[in-house]
């Protein structure tokens, strides 16, 4: 079974809106969890390390404004996709480590119109 | 430049062949690196780690040239269900769990 879940799986969003998406370890603790985005037939793209406890860590380009991050407890990181815009359409996923094993969440699809 | 670099292909080749796919990556303090493999709009999945003695896991030969800071990926008898893209990924000795992927190459294997 899936030991980092993603939700939700598909969003559409009107323009303007924000949208949130929720990332659990389901059977362990993570003080760190990342943020990824793929754009059609680009790479991952890391957006943010999230930091139980603390703030995220953005990397260069990536609005740490538009993309709220909050890493509440150790078993949950959300992203919120703020005043969305269509240019925002993406596929987006997070990931956590435990050991030697990294998991990815199953990933989110936003649709933004 | 980018950090990881991959050839986007796609590789068209039919069953039963043999296929190769190289990556290159930029910074020399690399530490970590691997194959992993996405299917389309699906998460992407560990295919396998590559070492410097290099690593084979049944059809699959993964190997690690510091030197040319290279990877490559050789798939053997190709099967229909191998077709995906193939991400090579690479980290640094301070980026923990965060990893550095290339842009995928894009394998298509035809019956």
């Amino acid at each position: 079974g899936a030991v980092v879940s993603q939700h939700p799986s598909r969003v559409i969003c009107k323009s303007g809106t924000s949208v949130k998406i929720e990332c659990r370890s389901l059977d362990f603790q993570a003080t760190t969890m990342f943020w990824y985005r793929q754009f059609p037939k680009k790479s991952l793209m890391l957006m943010a390390t999230s930091n139980e406890g603390s703030k995220a860590t953005y990397e260069q380009g990536v609005e740490k404004d538009k993309f709220l991050i909050n890493h509440a407890s150790l078993t949950l990181s959300t992203l919120t996709v703020t005043s969305a815009h269509p240019e925002d359409s993406s596929f987006y996923i997070c990931s956590a480590g435990r050991g030697n094993t990294i998991y990815f969440g199953e990933g989110s699809w936003l649709t933004v119109v | 430049r980018k950090e990881v670099e991959q050839d986007p292909g796609p590789f068209n080749v039919p069953e039963g062949a043999t296929v190769a796919f190289n990556c290159t990556y930029s910074n020399s303090a690399s530490q970590s690196f691997f194959w992993y493999r996405q299917d389309c709009r699906k998460e992407p999945k560990l295919l396998m780690s590559v070492y410097s003695s290099g690593n084979e896991d049944g059809r699959f030969t993964a190997q690690l040239n510091r030197a040319s800071q290279y990877i490559s990926l050789l798939i053997r008898d190709s099967k229909l269900s191998d077709s995906a893209t193939y991400l090579c990924v690479v980290t640094s000795s301070n980026s923990g769990y965060a990893l550095n992927f290339g842009k995928g190459t894009s394998l298509l294997v035809t019956p």
